[in-house]
C-alpha cells in the first residue's frame, strides 16, 4: 500500500450503531486530519493530530470520537449518529503542520451513510 | 482567516492554457497561498503553493500578485484529466480552510 489508505470505502449505519473508520499513512508523516465533506458544502476540517496529540478539534459532537495511537493510523470512532452526519469523510497525512510550506495527502475517503 | 473569492466554474478546450483566478484580498503577511484540486470520486490533491514570487511545477504555474491579495493557477494545456475542482487556500500553521471552489471542465 501506498500514499493515505481508508476503510472501509463505503458504509450504512443506523442511528444506533457503532462503527469506525480507519485511516493509515504510509508516507513517514507525524501529523494526521479528518476532514468531512457533505453534499454541496466546502470540506469541513474535523481534528488534527500532531505527533500523536490532538491539537485542533473545530467544534465537532461528542458523538465523533478521535483516536490516533501511533503517527500512521487514525481512527475516527461514530456512535449514536444523525442523518446529517451523512458525508464523505477524508482522512490526510502531512510532514508537520500543513498549511505553511507541508502539503497535505489526502486519502480517498469513506462514504457514510446513516439510516 | 483570509477569505477567498472563486469563480464558480469556468470552462475550457482540452490543449489551451487556463487561468484560474483566486481574490484573497484579507490575506495576512505570512500566509502561504495554496492550491489543491479534487477529481471527481477522489480526495483533494495537492497543486502547488507559495508566497510571495511565481512558482512553477510540474503540475501548474502560480502567478501571485504584487500585492498578494489574488492569485492565478495556470494550467499551460488542459486536458480532459484536469477536470475537478480547483481550491485556492490561504492558510497558515495547521490552517487549510476550504472554499467552494472553482469547478473546471474541459471540452475534448
Amino acid at each position: 500500500e501506498t500514499g493515505v489508505t481508508q476503510t472501509p470505502r463505503h458504509l450504512v449505519m443506523g442511528m444506533t450503531n457503532k462503527k469506525s473508520l480507519k485511516c493509515e499513512q504510509h508516507l513517514g508523516h507525524n501529523a494526521m486530519y479528518w476532514y468531512k465533506q457533505s453534499a454541496k458544502k466546502p470540506l469541513e476540517l474535523m481534528f488534527v493530530y500532531s505527533l500523536e496529540e490532538r491539537v485542533e478539534n473545530n467544534s465537532v459532537p461528542s458523538r465523533f470520537s478521535p483516536e490516533c495511537p501511533n503517527s500512521s493510523h487514525l481512527f475516527l470512532h461514530l456512535h449514536t449518529l444523525q442523518p446529517e452526519d451523512s458525508a464523505l469523510y477524508l482522512c490526510a497525512s502531512s510532514q508537520g503542520l500543513a498549511g505553511l510550506y507541508n502539503e497535505q495527502f489526502f486519502g480517498p475517503g469513506t462514504r457514510l451513510t446513516v439510516l | 482567516d483570509a477569505k477567498t473569492t472563486q469563480p464558480n466554474s469556468m470552462e475550457s478546450n482540452e490543449e489551451e492554457p487556463v487561468h484560474l483566478p483566486c481574490n484573497h484580498s484579507t490575506i495576512s503577511g505570512t500566509d502561504y497561498i495554496h492550491w489543491y484540486r479534487q477529481l471527481p470520486s477522489q480526495g483533494p490533491e495537492y497543486v502547488i503553493h507559495g508566497l510571495t514570487s511565481n512558482v512553477n511545477n510540474r503540475m501548474a504555474s502560480l502567478a501571485i500578485a504584487e500585492d498578494r491579495k489574488s492569485s492565478t493557477l495556470i494550467l499551460h494545456r488542459a486536458t480532459l484529466r484536469d477536470a475537478a475542482v480547483y481550491y485556492c487556500l490561504p492558510s497558515r500553521r495547521n490552517k487549510l480552510v476550504f472554499g467552494a471552489g472553482t469547478i473546471l471542465r474541459v471540452k475534448s
